[in-house]
């Protein structure tokens, strides 16, 4: 079993639809989770960070982490054309200094 | 954000040759570097981490001798595919982090890699 798994899509939406990207995990240790968005033939950026448990909201983007059930999410309002990319989730213990455990990566296209 | 500047962005070599690839923080010192390989519609796989100054360190099934990686100054990482084959082909993107225990790793913008 791999440590993050990430459905990879594709997924297909609506301009102004909201959307939902998930991650499961099978390590309880991790603590940091990142959410990361790559555009094609590009390196990933930094979206979203959350430490432990809870909700963190960014414009458009909430990150939510539920660690009792091992599971994160990534919610897009209003999404738009320009979110169209792959969306990757990351996550690392506290003890391992930057190491980053990725998700498969969901491609996304939002259609207008 | 930080930049993390890849060097160059896409790559052609011939079998059996070598290839340099250069990662560089530009506006910050980066202790820590890591290096991927991301092939098509596949997550990042970690390659190896290295630390200014130090050997790097190799993640499991990666070749040292085949994937040479150079981490000489505070801003400067380098990783050379020796002798490089097709299967070799692939994405190829580093990330550096501004000081220990930072959370936040900022990626180059990668390397695609192609041997012919």
């Amino acid at each position: 079993q791999k440590e993050v798994e990430q459905d990879p899509g594709p997924l297909s939406v609506p301009e102004g639809a909201i959307v939902s990207l998930n991650c499961t995990y099978s390590n309880s240790a991790f603590q940091y989770f990142m959410w990361y968005r790559q555009y094609s033939r590009k390196g990933p950026e930094l979206l979203m960070y959350t430490y432990s448990s809870g909700n963190k909201e960014d414009g458009r983007f909430t990150a939510q982490v539920d660690k009792s059930s091992k599971y994160i999410s990534l919610f897009i309002r209003d999404s738009q054309p320009s979110d169209s990319a792959t969306y990757l989730c990351a996550m690392r213990r506290g003890s391992t200094l930057g190491r980053l455990y990725f998700g498969r990566g969901t491609q996304l296209t939002v259609w207008p | 954000g930080a930049v993390v500047s890849q060097h160059p962005s896409w790559v052609i070599c011939k079998s059996g040759t070598s290839v340099k690839i250069e990662c560089r923080s530009l506006d910050f010192q980066a202790t820590t570097m890591f290096w991927y390989r991301q092939f098509p519609k596949q997550s990042l796989m970690l390659m190896a981490t290295s630390n200014e100054g130090s050997k790097a360190t190799y993640e499991q099934g990666v070749e040292k001798d085949k994937f040479l990686i150079n981490h000489a100054s505070l801003t400067l990482s380098t990783l050379t595919v020796t002798s490089a084959h097709p299967e070799d082909s692939s994405f190829y993107i580093c990330s550096a982090l501004e000081n220990k225990g930072s959370t936040e790793a900022f990626f180059g913008q990668g390397t695609r890699l192609t041997v012919v």
